[in-house]
């Protein structure tokens, strides 16, 4: 049972470069974010969708992109990529409904320079 | 505007000893509150929901609406307590997924 998926777990990047952050669930959840994890700021949202074809930003969504054409996969674009977007990345999925459970991938490590 | 405060970064205490990880929110709707764990090298999980006012690994918490606090406690702490602990509200209603976090708290327990 693989539950979310990240690709790739390590990642260093140049400034301007671009790269895609894959997800993917296989647990046919209608939900999906993408969050960073920075030191002393806990995890903030990035976007997030509620169902294929449907994404909306989050509280930093600045440098990123999303989109959603099928219910399993849910991939983050930077378009360019700053130094300030140094992180760690995290995709989760959940279903609807009260006090449902995220599930989290394992993160993805990212350092550009 | 909606908020989680967790104000400790470090909690240290020796196994054995009570532990209590603070947790304070601000938000204008009924809250949905978690606490969620990351133990060293694993993925971020659930341990704990209000709603279900369960003991997961001998941890509660609970929801205190006038205090706006949701602290998890455990009596006795383990070794194998020891990891990162976010408190998370669920927010914008039900029907998005939206988890804001806490800044999170590492509990080391020591021997």
């Amino acid at each position: 049972n693989a539950g979310v998926t990240q690709t790739p777990k390590f990642q260093v990047l140049k400034t301007g470069q671009s790269m895609t952050l894959q997800c993917a669930q296989d647990m046919n959840h209608e939900y999906m974010s993408w969050y960073r994890q920075d030191p002393g700021m806990g995890l903030r949202l990035i976007h997030y969708s509620v169902g294929a074809g449907i994404t909306d930003q989050g509280e930093v969504p600045n440098g990123y992109n999303v989109s959603r054409s099928t219910t399993e996969d849910f991939p983050l674009r930077l378009l360019s990529a700053a130094p300030s977007q140094t992180s760690v990345y995290f995709c989760a999925s959940s279903n609807p409904g009260q006090n449902t459970e995220a599930f989290f991938g394992q993160g993805t490590r990212l350092t550009v320079v | 505007a909606q908020r989680v405060t967790q104000p400790e970064k470090l909690l240290s205490v020796f196994k054995g000893a009570p532990v209590e990880l603070k947790c304070n929110y601000s938000y204008s709707g009924s809250p949905e509150l978690f606490w969620y764990v990351q133990y060293s090298r694993q993925r971020l999980q659930l341990l704990l929901r209000h709603i279900s006012r369960e003991s997961i690994k001998g941890f509660t918490a609970d929801l205190n609406k006038g205090e706006t606090s949701f602290h998890l406690k455990k009596p006795f702490a383990q070794e194998e307590d020891s990891a990162m602990y976010y408190c998370a509200l669920l927010y914008g209603s039900s029907n998005t997924g939206k988890l804001i976090f806490g800044q999170g708290t590492t509990l080391q327990v020591k021997p």
